[in-house]
């Protein structure tokens, strides 16, 4: 079946500008991650989505980050007023629910703020 | 503080011998850990999960060990293959949460023929 997908694979966009990252899951899947990867980091954890409970924001970074996932299914990852230090890859994962342990990757969307 | 390291960066072998990867931490009292491989490009893929009360763990050619006294895993690829040249993360989950995950920075492996 169809795995994670992410969209836009690549975004640049100006310092100063808004920008939403996309993330269908696995269909099924009722938990849903956002990770962000910098060069020669680690994944870092931003927010998870577990069915229809209150989502664990903990991980972002600023109040200028926010998630949303409507219907239990897609989400959109939201950054405003972009800074040169988000420029990462932002990594979204699904698994069929929070206690499962395995999370399905999609491949990313690459995001240069100039 | 947490921390997740994995023993080196990089990682050089022949062909046909035996990778060893390292993952040590400190301050976690993991239910699981998890390893995940990373082609350039790509998000991780999943390969193994052992949890806290197994000691090995075997899928094919990879094998994993968890010592939850010494807070390590070892993650080994048998008869190893240019194919698997990736960057190999190590991942664990808090014992009082499910879902989140803490990566290590990982481990580049190249195999040369």
């Amino acid at each position: 079946g169809a795995g994670v997908s992410q969209s836009p694979s690549n975004k640049v966009t100006e310092k100063g500008k808004d920008v939403e990252l996309r993330c269908d899951p696995i269909s099924g899947h009722t938990a849903l991650y956002w990770y962000r990867q910098s060069l020669g980091q680690g994944l870092e954890f931003l927010i998870y989505f577990q069915g229809n409970s209150a989502p664990d924001k903990s991980g972002l970074p600023s109040d200028r980050f926010s998630a949303e996932r409507t219907g239990g299914s897609v989400s959109t990852l939201t950054i405003q007023r972009t800074q040169q230090e988000d420029s990462a890859v932002y990594l979204c994962a699904s698994s069929l629910d929070g206690g499962r342990e395995t999370q399905y990757f999609g491949p990313g969307t690459r995001l240069l703020v100039l | 503080s947490q921390k997740i390291e994995q023993n080196s960066e990089a990682l050089n072998i022949q062909e046909g011998k035996t990778a060893t990867l390292t993952c040590n931490y400190t301050n976690y009292s993991p239910a699981y850990l998890q390893w995940y491989r990373q082609d350039p490009g790509r998000g991780p893929v999943f390969l193994l999960l052992i949890r806290e009360n197994e000691k090995e763990k075997r899928k094919e050619r990879l094998k994993v060990t968890f010592d939850t006294t010494l807070k390590q895993s070892l993650f080994h690829i048998t008869a190893s293959q240019p194919a698997d040249s990736a960057t190999y993360l190590c991942a664990l989950n808090r014992g009082s949460t499910l879902g989140r995950l803490y990566f290590g920075r990982g481990t580049q492996l190249t195999v040369w023929p």
